[in-house]
């Protein structure tokens, strides 16, 4: 059956350090992936697209990989911060028009 | 400015009411979606319309209809509602043109069923 797993339910990381979250699948080809955030009491925002041509993308502190082989998507924070506390999902296009979310990565960032 | 809106925002309830979530967005989208995240912040979809049109119908008891009115609205109805409701529905659009299925979504209404 497809699946979509996001690594550790909750990250916990100091201020300035690079967080990591990663997203795994299987029995998927997706044509891209994105990465959302979520605060509590809010629904998701998108952050990022990554699509299966492209080994890597950048916004600002954020980087995406996406390693179609692994099934693979890693999420990179660099030099985070209190105000990065979230809860990350990535999302897979599975080819029916809609997403399909990962259970998604709590993330905290202790100043 | 508001881009996709939801009310209500909380919705207490006994079991066995009839309830509904209405749903709006200014965007100009033609899809818009819902979704149910549960108590383990599964985010799951239910319905998709585009154009008013029915796309996606995920296995959802019958209880649950959706109804869209025009393409800025995408309202859900709910009959005898159960316990194994509660949770928060999120209301999204997308635009098919644009970048790749991005969800614009609303922020939620959480229901709670007593």
């Amino acid at each position: 059956s497809q699946k979509i797993e996001q690594n550790s339910e909750a990250l916990n990381i100091q201020e300035g350090k690079t967080a990591t979250l990663t997203c795994n699948y299987t029995n998927y080809s997706p044509a891209y992936l994105q990465w959302y955030r979520q605060d509590p009491g809010r629904g998701p925002v998108f952050l990022l697209l990554i699509r299966e041509n492209e080994k890597e993308k950048r916004k600002e502190r954020l980087k995406v990989t996406f390693d179609t082989t692994l099934k693979q998507s890693l999420f990179h924070i660099t030099a985070s911060q209190p105000a990065d506390s979230a809860t990350y999902l990535c999302a897979l296009d599975t080819g029916r028009r809609a997403l399909t979310f990962g259970s998604g990565t709590r993330l905290q960032v202790q100043p | 400015d508001t881009a996709v809106s939801q009310t209500p925002k909380y919705l207490v309830t006994q079991m066995g009411n009839d309830k509904s979530i209405k749903c709006e967005q200014n965007l100009g989208h033609d899809t818009m979606y819902w979704y149910k995240q549960d108590s383990k912040k599964f985010l799951k979809i239910m319905f998709s319309y585009n154009n008013k049109e029915l796309i996606i119908n995920e296995t959802v008891p019958n209880r649950f209809s959706p109804k869209s009115p025009d393409k800025a609205h995408l309202n859900l109805h709910i009959n005898s509602l159960e316990l194994g409701d509660s949770a928060v529905y999120f209301c999204a659009s997308s635009h098919p043109g644009g970048t790749h299925n991005t969800q614009y979504f609303g922020p939620g209404t959480r229901l709670t069923v007593l």
